[in-house]
Parts: C-alpha cells; sequence; structure tokens
C-alpha cells in the first residue's frame, strides 16, 4: 500500500464549480500535511499546510481527519488557473521526509 | 533570483553513461532535498541533507546512485552507468530552519534526463 494514496482524476469542471479532492495517509504517526500545486511542467509550490482544527485560505479549504488518516481540499468558485494537479503531501512526526502522493489532476473549463 | 536553482535544465545521455547534476539551494536554508518524478506520478523522495550530512536515504536508490553537499550549500547528484529506467525529472528542493510547518519545501525548476 503506498504511503499517500490520492484519486488521480482528472476532475473536470465548469468555472464556478466546487470541487473537493480527498487523501488518504497509511502511517498514523503522521505528523504534518500540506497541499501543493503543480502546473504543467513546472515545480511544485506549497498551496497551503493543512491544521487539525481544518484551514482556509480564500476560496480554498482544507480539513484532517487523524482517525480515518484522510486529509481534503475544497475549492469553490474554481477558476480556470485553478487547473492544475494537486500534491497531497505528509511528513511524519520528528522527521525530515516528506511523501508525495500522486497528485489529483483538476481542469476547469469555460 | 534567490530561489533553487538547478543545472542543467535537460541532459540527454546514452545508456551506461554516468551524469552529475547540480543544486544551489536559497542561501540561508540548510536542508537541502532530492526528489525524483516521473510522468503521472508525484516526487519520490531520494535523499535528504542537512548542512553536509546526508541523514536519510531512499531504500529506492540504487549504489549507482550518489549525493554529495560538501560544504552544507550546493549538492551534487550522481548517476553512474544510467539505465533507460533512470529517465525523470529531478527535483531538489531546500528549507530552512525550523519544522516543516514553519519552514516549507522550495522547489528549483528540475533537471529533465532522458536516457537513450
Amino acid at each position: 500500500r503506498k504511503e499517500v494514496e490520492q484519486d488521480p482524476g482528472p476532475f473536470n469542471v465548469p468555472e464556478g464549480a466546487t470541487v473537493a479532492f480527498n487523501c488518504t495517509y497509511s502511517n498514523s504517526a503522521s505528523q504534518s500535511f500540506f497541499w501543493y500545486r503543480q502546473d504543467c511542467r513546472k515545480e511544485p509550490k506549497l498551496l497551503m499546510s493543512v491544521y487539525s482544527s481544518g484551514n482556509e485560505d480564500g476560496r480554498f479549504t482544507a480539513q484532517l481527519n487523524r482517525a480515518s488518516q484522510y486529509i481534503s481540499l475544497l475549492i469553490r468558485d474554481s477558476k480556470l488557473s485553478d487547473s492544475a494537479t494537486y500534491l497531497c503531501v505528509v511528513n511524519e512526526v520528528g522527521g525530515n521526509k516528506l511523501v508525495f502522493g500522486a497528485g489529483t489532476i483538476l481542469r476547469v473549463k469555460s | 533570483d534567490t530561489g533553487v536553482s538547478q543545472n542543467p535544465r535537460h541532459k540527454i545521455t546514452k545508456r551506461g553513461q554516468n551524469v552529475t547534476f547540480r543544486c544551489d539551494p536559497i542561501s540561508e536554508h540548510n536542508r537541502l532535498y532530492w526528489y525524483r518524478q516521473t510522468l503521472g506520478q508525484g516526487p519520490e523522495f531520494l535523499t535528504y541533507f542537512q548542512n553536509e550530512a546526508q541523514l536519510e536515504k531512499s531504500r529506492l536508490l540504487s549504489d549507482r546512485f550518489s549525493a554529495e553537499r560538501p560544504k552544507g550549500s550546493f549538492s551534487t547528484l550522481e548517476i553512474q552507468r544510467t539505465e533507460q529506467g533512470d529517465s525523470a525529472m529531478y527535483l531538489c528542493a531546500s528549507r530552512g530552519f525550523g519544522t516543516v510547518n514553519n519552514s516549507p519545501l522550495h522547489f528549483g525548476n528540475g533537471t529533465r534526463l532522458t536516457v537513450t
């Protein structure tokens, strides 16, 4: 079983739609969680950290469910510019290795 | 540009040849990572340095791969006797002091390796 699993998609949505991605992780000792965004042929960039209480950044909301070992990302009012691959990233407690999921492809169309 | 710099951007080599990639992290960052990414996959962890010490290395990294960070600044990744399966994007990332929560990874543009 992979350490971090994501639905690869692609998710094809119209502009203005709300879309949600889930990610599951296998190591219950995992401590820190992130969503990174990767545009085509570009390097990954941090989108947001995921906190236990859930957190929001504009149109983006991240949630963590430790009991079920999953993380979610909700994007409201999708824009064309949101089209990218969204990578779920997990870090073990006390560790420095960040493990990436395979990514979920989002395509927002007009 | 004060971001993470990687050279070369592209490398085409014949099977069996050795290749070396260089990464210059953000200057104040003491932690440096190498990842490998293939099409349709997320970045796969290869190795991690804190200053000049290589503290973690993936089990997936064969003996043909070696990485160094001699003075705790730039790093090199060498692949000996390249194989076609080594074809991938090699990404370097760095981060500064503190926890991963307050010091996120910053990636370079990567080196795309093609082994023919």
